[in-house]
């Protein structure tokens, strides 16, 4: 069964603390892994899309790895602005898999 | 990036009326576009992909005849809930995929949906 686990829930970090967010999964012909980041009462806002293992991306503050079996979303002293929640999805098929998110609040 | 929109983006209504959602992509094409609901600290979960010219595919457990889709046109499908119970308030979110890459969806911003 297709299945994307986000780790943490939720992460608290200073203005300027790096850190990262983790995006595990196991699906049958990945098609894509994306990540949104989605602010309370909107929709997500696309950020990036990874195809194969080792692929990178980066914007702004924010950069995106992909292996085989997990994703993981740096991000580098970070802003207050950069509050949200991050979501993590894999195409399958068609269709986006989505995990639960990863919600993080950033103090200034 | 592409843009879609939703509209209304709350409503609130009686038990037992039936609500209209539309989503729109403004400056694309879209001949498939995806209905998905979300609820306080869940995934979002699939509902519907809405197929322009052709029936709608309801993902399992999705009833049909609660939530009618429609898409008419290139750039516009509806979601109706018909009968709406208090167990249908949620946040509906649309998207679509730029034509000719059905990877990467572009979502709207939502419709808030509370039944009383």
């Amino acid at each position: 069964e297709d299945q994307v686990t986000q780790s943490p829930e939720a992460l608290r970090l200073q203005e300027g603390e790096s850190s990262s967010l983790n995006c595990s999964y196991t699906v049958s012909g990945l098609r894509g892994l994306f990540w949104y980041r989605q602010d309370p009462g909107k929709g997500p806002e696309f950020l990036f899309t990874l195809y194969s293992a080792g692929e990178e991306k980066e914007k702004e503050r924010l950069k995106a790895t992909l292996t085989k079996k997990e994703s993981f979303l740096h991000i580098t002293a970070p802003k207050p602005e950069d509050s949200a929640t991050y979501l993590c999805a894999v195409g399958s098929q068609g269709n986006l898999i989505f995990g639960k998110g990863t919600k993080l609040s950033v103090k200034p | 990036g592409a843009v879609v929109s939703q509209h209304p983006s709350r409503v609130i209504c009686k038990s037992g009326t039936s609500v209209k959602i539309e989503c729109r992509s403004l400056d694309f094409q879209a001949t498939t576009m995806f209905w998905y609901r979300q609820f306080p600290k869940k995934s979002l979960m699939l509902m519907a992909t809405s197929n322009e010219g052709s029936k709608a595919t309801y993902e399992q457990g999705v009833e049909k005849d609660k939530f009618l889709i429609n898409h008419a046109s290139l750039t516009l499908s509806t979601l109706t809930v018909t009968s709406a119970h208090p167990e249908d308030s949620s946040f509906y979110i649309c998207s679509a995929p730029l034509q000719g890459n059905t990877d990467t969806q572009y979502f709207g911003p939502g419709t808030r949906l509370t039944v009383l």
